[in-house]
Parts: structure tokens; C-alpha cells; sequence
């Protein structure tokens, strides 16, 4: 059982919007920047939203994060066919003193 | 570039140990710590320690403690993990990836290609 509770799936029709929830609790989300990860199929994860809401260079703004309380939400907009993918969120967690994830939200576009 | 190249696949019997390197080039090794995740087929990401290269101190996941150990060589700024006492649960894909130590920056913002232990008798 993961810290951090994802839907296992999410889908949407190309140029639909989506999105995946995180939920923690006040040791991690609660008190703590969110990170989202990408992670294709058979490759490694890639950083996708970090401190809550920034994006890293190279990422398109169609995807974007945010967080209220103990949960946390990525948005991707305009729905693409290579966006399917597996979605992990991460936030550090003080009553385990380490990181914790998300069990991943696999994303299907139809 | 950034780069954290993974040492290759290994398969080891129940009750053995494993080491797997992680070597960083394109940036100052101490600058960043390098943290080890996991991931079983078909699982989520499962974070089991980091490490600070330039002191060597570490944390460990609660579940690893007593079988993990992160160390380092600064010389060749390269990584490593120790797991032991591995059992068949053990069988996943191991990355090494970097975390910036706080204070909003991009966290695991680099990962190896990951490295597949399978443990099997």
C-alpha cells in the first residue's frame, strides 16, 4: 500500500482534458512540495512538475500541477496520443523521514 | 548533459547479495545526493534511501534497514547500492536518480536507465 493514494487508471479522448489526483496526509502533501513523474512504457520515470506547480524546461505547458491541503492534482490539457503513460506523484513524508510515492496512475488515451 | 549510467542486469540466487553502481557525469557530483527507487513488474515506485556524496551520510527506507547499505567514491563519482539477504520479492528494475535537498528545487530530476536484479533460485 503506497503513502500517497493515486487512481490506478485515468483515460481521454485526444484534446480532452484530464486529471490525476494524489492524496497524502499532513506529514507529506500537507507540509511538503509535490513532484510528478512521467514514465513511458519500459523507460525510466521523468520529471515532469515540481514544487507543486513548476515545470521543467522541455515540458509543455499543457501539463500543470497543483495542491490544496493534503492533495495534490496534474492537469493535462489537450490530451495527446503519446501522453499515455504511467503518472507517479512524490512529496517527502516527516513521520517516515524519506520520500514517498504514489502507486502510479496508468493514462489511456482512447 | 547530466548523465547517471547503471551498471547491467544481474540474476542472484536467494540469500545473496548484489551491488549495482550508478555513475554520474555532466554535473559536480557533491553537489546533489543520489537516491535508489525501485519498481517490481507491474508496481509503483519504491523509494529505499539516499545518500549525500560529498559527506557519505545516508537514509534508509524503515523496510531496508539492516539490508541496504549506499555508499560512494568520490574519485570516480560513482554510487553504489547494497542489498542483501535478497529474496524473490526483491526482483525489480533499481534506478539511481538525484535530489537537490530542498528548498523548491527540481527533486529526482535525473534518472539512471535503471538496472534489473532478479533474484531466482
Amino acid at each position: 500500500q503506497s503513502v500517497l493514494t493515486q487512481p490506478p487508471s485515468a483515460s481521454g479522448t485526444p484534446g480532452q482534458r484530464v486529471t490525476i489526483s494524489c492524496s497524502g496526509s499532513s506529514s507529506n502533501i500537507g507540509s511538503h512540495n509535490i513532484y510528478w513523474y512521467q514514465q513511458l512504457p519500459g523507460t525510466a520515470p521523468k520529471l515532469l512538475i515540481y514544487a507543486n506547480n513548476q515545470r521543467p524546461s522541455g515540458v509543455p505547458d499543457r501539463f500543470s500541477g497543483s495542491k490544496s491541503g493534503t492533495s495534490a492534482s496534474l492537469a493535462i490539457s489537450g490530451l495527446r496520443s503519446e501522453d499515455e503513460a504511467e503518472y507517479h506523484c512524490a512529496a517527502w513524508d516527516d513521520s517516515l523521514s524519506g520520500w514517498v510515492f504514489g502507486g502510479g496512475t496508468k493514462l489511456t488515451v482512447l | 548533459q547530466v548523465q547517471l549510467v547503471q551498471s547491467g542486469a544481474e540474476v542472484k540466487k536467494p540469500g545473496a547479495s548484489v551491488k549495482v553502481s550508478c555513475k554520474a557525469s555532466g554535473y559536480t557530483f557533491s553537489s546533489h545526493d543520489i537516491n535508489w527507487v525501485r519498481q517490481a513488474t507491474g508496481q509503483g515506485l519504491e523509494w529505499m534511501g539516499w545518500m549525500n556524496p560529498n559527506s557519505g551520510n545516508t537514509g534508509y527506507a524503515q523496510k531496508f534497514q539492516g539490508r541496504v547499505t549506499m555508499t560512494r567514491d568520490t574519485s570516480i563519482s560513482t554510487a553504489y547500492l547494497d542489498l542483501s539477504s535478497l529474496r524473490s520479492e526483491d526482483t525489480a528494475v533499481y534506478y539511481c536518480a538525484r535530489t537537490c535537498r530542498g528548498n523548491g528545487c527540481a527533486e529526482f530530476d535525473f534518472w539512471g536507465l535503471g538496472t534489473l536484479i532478479t533474484v531466482s533460485s
